[in-house]
């Protein structure tokens, strides 16, 4: 079946350096793409997403392509903030006539001032 | 526009009792996901359902079941609970349509159910 993995935690960074979490994911269709972020005490927020080959998400800073022959979706920062803090979540969804996301097992970052 | 609503937020019961949890999505969503968060498992996908049908299950046991009415609304229960079965649930919606924002989805605070 479909499954997601992503690199584990936690990453501890200094603020204003470079993030990367890596995600690849296997699927039997065509998914489209997402990040999620946990912060502390909060839901689940979509960070951003893809839905085809090529495509990149971004916001807040942070930016995902969707590379279909690696089968990876890494996200990235240049320059991570204190308020970066958070579980970041990779996710695929496929329709198959009907909706189910599959979300990898979560990334927690601490971003040091 | 007012997010998705999940009630109670917390919920303590006894193992063998039964549980219903309660999720309203945004408005114009017909789509309504459930979850189980656990630390060690993570995020499991329970059931989704729209215009009050099934279309997906997870794979979990038929302890675990749900529904949706006519507004949108759906329940989530658990029967004859397990002490394995406390954990955060989590329900999210989506307009659930094939296209740009497919799979899309807008997640509740949750339910903290502790099973003692």
């Amino acid at each position: 079946g479909d499954s997601v993995t992503q690199m584990e935690g936690p990453v501890t960074l200094s603020e204003e350096a470079f993030l990367t979490i890596n995600c690849t994911y296997t699927a039997t269709g065509y998914p489209s793409l997402f990040w999620y972020v946990q912060y502390p005490g909060e839901g689940l927020q979509l960070l951003l997403k893809a839905t085809k080959a090529d495509d990149k998400g971004s916001n807040k800073g942070f930016e995902a392509t969707y590379r279909k022959e690696t089968t990876s979706f890494h996200l990235e920062k240049g320059s991570v903030q204190v308020s970066d803090s958070a579980v970041y979540f990779c996710a695929l969804s496929e329709n198959t006539g009907g909706f189910k996301t599959i979300f990898g097992a979560g990334t927690r970052l601490f971003v040091k001032a | 526009k007012a997010g998705v609503t999940q009630t109670p937020r917390y919920l303590i019961k006894t193992r063998g009792q039964q549980v219903t949890l309660s999720c309203s999505p945004i408005s114009g969503h017909r789509s309504v996901s459930w979850y189980q968060q656990t630390p060690g498992q993570g995020l499991q996908f329970l059931f989704e359902y729209f215009s009050e049908t099934q279309r997906n299950k997870g794979n979990f046991p038929g302890r675990f079941s749900g529904r949706q009415f006519s507004n949108s609304r759906s329940e989530m229960n658990v029967s004859t609970l397990e002490l394995g079965d406390s954990a955060l649930y989590l329900c999210a919606s989506s307009m659930g349509l094939a296209g740009g924002g497919a799979g899309e989805q807008y997640f509740g605070p949750g339910t903290r159910l502790t099973v003692t």
